[in-house]
């Protein structure tokens, strides 16, 4: 079964700092990627998607990485701000979708 | 498009009764999702739907739990008898076949059994 851990689980960064979130998955035999924000009380907005064939998908101030072969994606956030605080999750989509448990991320002003 | 919408928004109910989660998927949309969110658990899948049929149900935690999808417009989550063990937020996504595989949230029905 697939197994989607991301690290760390939570993180406090001051505002304008650029930062990494990382996901691991133990089977890479998947079709895309997906990260996730989700804000306190709310539900899931998908903020970037990479399909298997990729290495990286850009959207602003987010870059997202794919590294198939040995099972990890990162998120950067460059010049972090206030609005950025969120829980973070990414999901691997192979014969289902499975979540990781998430970063939560604190930008202090 | 209104995106995927789910009500209620809230439910508290008493342990032993029946409780129906509902959601409505993006039109166009061949794939439907539940899920259930927990702070110890986190986002785990309980079952989901291609072209209204069940086809993975091996996250539904016990036979208490029933889904249907009577149609490409609707489905219910049902509980029956609900227990406080039960409490936590629901989701319900959706995706079209193919393409990008990307899949929508709805809002979530938050629900407390006491």
């Amino acid at each position: 079964k697939q197994e989607v851990t991301q690290i760390p689980a939570a993180l406090s960064v001051p505002e304008g700092e650029n930062l990494v979130l990382n996901c691991s998955f133990t089977d890479s035999a998947i079709y895309n990627l997906q990260w996730f924000r989700q804000d306190p009380g709310k539900g899931l907005t998908s903020l970037l998607l990479i399909q298997s064939s990729q290495r990286e998908q850009t959207s602003g101030r987010l870059n997202a990485s794919l590294d198939k072969s040995s099972g990890r994606s990162t998120l950067y956030i460059a010049a972090s701000q206030p609005g950025d605080s969120a829980t973070y999750l990414c999901a691997v989509y192979g014969n289902q979708f499975y979540f990781g448990t998430g970063t939560s991320l604190t930008v202090i002003p | 498009d209104a995106g995927v919408i789910q009500s209620p928004r809230h439910e508290v109910t008493e342990m032993g009764q029946e409780v129906t989660l509902r959601c409505k998927p993006i039109s166009g949309h061949d794939y439907l999702f539940w899920y259930r969110q927990t702070m110890m658990r986190g986002l785990e899948l309980l079952i989901y739907f291609n072209n209204n049929v069940p086809i993975d149900d091996s996250g539904m935690p016990e036979d208490r739990f029933s889904a249907k999808m009577p149609n490409a417009s609707f489905s219910t989550l049902k509980i029956q008898p609900s227990e406080p063990r039960d409490s936590a937020v629901y989701f319900c996504a959706s995706k079209k076949a193919g393409g990008t595989y990307e899949q929508y949230f709805g809002p979530g029905t938050r629900l407390t059994v006491t």
